[in-house]
């Protein structure tokens, strides 16, 4: 099946600096991907919709300048947290669809935990 | 905007059968996903319904009723390894067709299953 990667699993980092989380979709083609954050105990909520080549779709209420997203080709996307601060501390999961195979399943990075110091 | 609710915490013993329920309000509903999360790990997917009736596949079964904005996920002979989140998601039309369908997770449906 498809397989969707994220790197890094773990980072943790101090407040104030930046943070680069990578997505990309191993075996197949995404020309879209999906960025989510969940806290503890609580489910995915969508932070935004990252398309190749064009600007990403941001959720009302997320920062388009403290959360940046680049998705420079059809297998990578990523996301920068900038200026982090400890309530930034979360799990970020990124998914993708394979459009060649016209499935309507989104496929799930492993998640990267980001601790901020 | 859209709201998905399901039960926060489920319990049940190990062989037998527990039903998770969804319901939801959306605007141009395009599909119905259940997920299966194990604590620390991403999600992975169980079922997707996008017509009214039953989905079966093994042990686990899902349930769509449109017209009541219903769903609901079955899992049968439950095992020790059942134990984990269970995400109702919607997928949705987007007013913008370059942003894609999204989709909507509800608050999760912890399950803990004893022996």
């Amino acid at each position: 099946g498809a397989v969707v990667s994220q790197h890094p699993s773990r980072v943790i980092c101090k407040s104030g600096t930046s943070v680069k989380i990578e997505c990309r979709s191993l075996d197949f083609q995404a020309t879209t991907m999906f960025w989510y954050r969940q806290f503890p105990k609580q489910s995915l909520m969508l932070m935004a919709t990252s398309n190749e080549g064009s600007k990403a779709t941001y959720e009302q209420g997320v920062e388009k300048d403290k959360f940046l997203i680049n998705h420079a080709s059809l297998t990578l996307s990523t996301l920068t947290v900038t200026s982090a601060h400890p309530e930034d501390s979360s799990f970020y999961i990124c998914s993708a669809r394979d459009l060649a195979q016209g499935s309507h399943e989104q496929y799930f990075g492993p998640g990267t935990r980001l601790t901020v110091t | 905007g859209q709201n998905i609710d399901q039960p926060t915490e489920m319990t049940a013993t190990e062989g037998a059968i527990v039903q998770i329920n969804c319901t939801y309000q959306t605007s141009g509903f395009n599909g119905l996903f259940w997920y299966q999360q194990h604590a620390g790990e991403a999600p992975t997917f169980l079922s997707y319904n996008v017509l009214d009736g039953l989905e079966e596949k093994g042990r686990f079964s899902s349930f769509l009723s449109r017209s009541k904005g219903y769903s609901y996920l079955l899992l049968k002979e439950l095992q020790m390894k059942d134990s984990a989140s269970y995400l109702c998601a919607v997928r949705s039309h987007p007013p913008i067709k370059a942003a894609g369908n999204k989709l909507t997770f509800g608050g999760g449906t912890r399950v803990l299953v004893k022996p």
